[in-house]
């Protein structure tokens, strides 16, 4: 069975970083592309961030760039997002998938923006 | 990057109906289409991809179609678990996944 389960979420202030985590299982990570997905509250679903298979390529949405950064460990089945720079507009809930389309999803991750 | 709008953005409707939600994308698309459903509080779910390739256990009262710029889901005979939130995405541009604004289909 395919699992996706985020962590790292939290409360950060203006300007704070945070580290996602989205620790896979039950399929071969290195054959898939990643992403991460983000809803702010009472808001639709937004494209965040890519990544290639292998790691090679990256997509950032125009408002991450610069902050945000996507990584992932074949070796450890685990997909990153390294958030920077944090903005009030960063708060959501943040869901990483596998695979295009997306046929998995992870539970989410909450990361609240907030002095 | 590639903007895809859905219409309507709000649907009233009842169990036993059909219905159908549209959405266009600023350039062409081929069949690169997915659309997904999200009930409050969970992560979406994938229904259809490729336009019109239903996902497996995804019940056949869902449909899809279209090519280019035009791509509709139809849910025929409305049940009760349907009442949701339904997205578009466009997967023609690699990496660049953007999503639609969403409809939210309520009773």
């Amino acid at each position: 069975e395919v699992q996706l389960v985020e962590s790292g979420g939290g409360l950060v202030q203006p300007g704070g970083s945070l580290r996602l985590s989205c620790a896979a299982s039950g399929f071969t990570f290195n054959s898939f592309p990643m992403h991460w997905v983000r809803q702010a509250p009472g808001k639709g679903l937004e494209y965040v961030s890519g990544i290639s298979s292998d790691g090679g390529r990256t997509y950032y949405t125009n408002s991450v760039k610069g902050r945000f950064i996507i990584s992932r460990d074949n070796s450890k089945n685990t997909l990153f997002l390294q958030m920077g720079s944090l903005r009030r507009e960063d708060m959501a809930v943040y869901y990483c998938a596998r695979g295009a389309p997306f046929e998995n999803w992870g539970q989410g991750t909450l990361v609240t923006v907030s002095s | 990057d590639i903007q895809l709008t859905q219409s309507p953005s709000f649907l009233s409707a009842s169990v036993g109906d059909r219905v159908t939600i549209t959405c266009r994308a600023s350039q062409s698309i081929s069949s690169f289409l997915a659309w997904y459903q999200q009930k409050p509080g969970k992560a979406p779910k994938l229904l259809i991809y490729a336009a019109s390739t239903l996902q497996s256990g995804v019940p056949s009262r869902f449909s899809g179609s279209g090519s280019g710029t035009e791509f509709t889901l139809t849910i025929n005979s409305l049940q009760p678990e349907d009442f949701a939130t339904y997205y578009c995405q466009q997967l023609y541009s690699y990496l660049s996944y953007t999503f639609g604004q969403g409809t939210k289909l309520e009773i």
